[in-house]
């Protein structure tokens, strides 16, 4: 079973608008990590934010939000007024066992975010 | 920037050569780690380095292998090259058992042909 799954393989959103990329996941481990990272053409995996699992709150960082509803399994990222910058790869992650696992994170099959002036 | 500096960006390889990759991690960061990332898919896990000895490793042949320094660095080599191992490579660095962010560098492009 695929461990992250992100269903929207291309997504188009008008500039100023918020837009909502998809991520669940699958795991047994009480304690693990959610990440999202954004990779522009240029190819570098920029770390927007993160989610632990034991965390009470959702994770914000500026425009982005972190939809975390743990009993769904589900980490869907919120982008607030999407800006023409914001094009690009979208990737969800996992690190389980977190504190003990190291740097192996699980990436799923990414979301291209396209956003329309 | 994150500090993470790969080279090469750009590399062409023949099938049965061999490839070094290099990374320099950010400072004070004391493990890293290595993905692999083919076209049109998320990174994949090679292995992990920490205090200069492998401790971790995804579903990679032996034929990749590499080495960390004691200032860090890192090297991923990968012998008997094949078609297949065409993808960008990405270095990321990070404190180790801690919980939180990686931190990538742009990665090296291998094209084998």
């Amino acid at each position: 079973a695929q461990k992250i799954t992100q269903t929207q393989p291309g997504m188009f959103v008008q500039e100023k608008e918020a837009v909502t990329l998809d991520c669940t996941y699958d795991t047994s481990d009480p304690s693990y990590g959610l990440f999202w990272y954004k990779q522009p053409s240029s190819g570098e995996m920029i770390f927007l934010i993160y989610q632990g699992s034991y965390d009470q709150q959702n994770a914000t960082e500026g425009r982005y939000s972190l939809n975390f509803q743990k009993a769904r399994k589900s980490a869907n990222l919120v982008i607030s007024a999407s800006q023409l910058g914001d094009s690009a790869m979208y990737f969800c992650a996992m690190r389980e066992d977190l504190y003990n696992a190291g740097n192996m994170l699980t990436f799923g099959g990414g979301t291209r975010l396209m956003v329309k002036p | 920037e994150t500090g993470v500096t790969q080279s090469p960006t750009h590399l062409i390889k023949t099938r049965g050569q061999q490839v070094t990759l290099r990374c320099s991690s950010q400072s004070g960061h004391n493990t890293v780690s290595w993905y692999q990332q083919a076209l049109g898919q998320g990174p994949q896990f090679i292995f992990q380095y920490y205090r200069e000895e492998e401790n971790g490793r995804g579903n990679f042949p032996p034929r990749f292998s590499g080495l960390q320094f004691p200032n860090y660095s890192s090297e991923l080599n990968v012998n008997a090259l094949e078609l297949d191992d065409s993808a960008l490579y990405l270095c990321a660095s990070s404190l180790a058992n801690r919980a939180g962010e990686l931190f990538f560098g742009e990665g090296s492009r291998l094209t084998v042909l």
